[in-house]
């Protein structure tokens, strides 16, 4: 079965930094992009950006360039998203999917909160 | 950038009705690139269809798309009780942007 699997729940503050992980099992991990999606509470869908985890080409949406880093791991088959100094408004749920043409496989979400 | 406008926001809907959701494009975009998602409370979201009219792996038929250019639907044909959720859709070529979402509740 070709599945996503997410880090656990994350309860940060502001300032921290944070790393959270995406593993993908069941098909050729490097063979496929994987993006990062944003929902906020109550909210919508936005899209990070993605990263090819063959040879780490990386495409981030305008609205997260310098906000966030996407990177992965082919040996483990790992990508990961990262924040050097959360904020706030970082508090949400963040999701990995397989970009298969459309994102065809999701993970079931991490949960980030960051509160003082 | 293309900016992806979903309507209605909200549609109140019997369970055996039909559904017609929107999705309008800024700009054209072609057909082989516009996806839709459901999102179930507490759930991640799931493919439905992509390049605007093909089912992905596992969905009913009751769910169809369609359209081109810069106006693009999902249908789903009879609402059965664990259709009611919310509906993205997006654009899945170049910028990967998302429509706002229309959320379908029971009436």
């Amino acid at each position: 079965e070709e599945q996503l699997v997410q880090s656990g729940a994350e309860v940060k503050k502001p300032g921290e930094s944070l790393k959270i992980s995406c593993q993908g099992s069941g098909y050729s991990f490097s063979s496929y992009w994987i993006g990062w999606v944003r929902q906020m509470p109550g909210k919508g869908l936005e899209w990070m950006g993605i990263i090819y985890p063959g040879d780490s080409d990386t495409r981030y949406s305008p609205s997260f360039q310098g906000q966030v880093t996407l990177s992965a791991d082919k040996s483990i088959s790992t990508a990961y998203l990262q924040w050097s100094s959360l904020k706030a408004s970082d508090t949400a749920m963040y999701y990995c999917a397989r970009k298969g043409g459309a994102f065809d496989v999701w993970g079931q979400g991490t949960m980030v909160t960051v509160s003082s | 950038e293309i900016v992806l406008t979903q309507s209605p926001g909200t549609l109140s809907l019997s369970p055996g009705e039909g559904a017609t959701l929107s999705c309008r494009a800024s700009q054209s975009v072609s057909a082989s690139y516009l996806a839709w998602y459901q999102q179930r409370p507490g759930h991640a979201p799931r493919l439905l269809i992509y390049a605007a009219s093909s089912r992905a792996t596992g969905i009913p038929d009751r769910f169809s798309g369609s359209g081109s250019g810069t106006d693009f639907t999902l249908t789903i044909s009879r609402l059965e009780p664990e259709d009611f959720a919310v509906y993205y859709c997006q654009r899945h070529g170049g910028s990967l942007t998302f429509g706002g979402g229309t959320r379908v509740e029971i009436k």
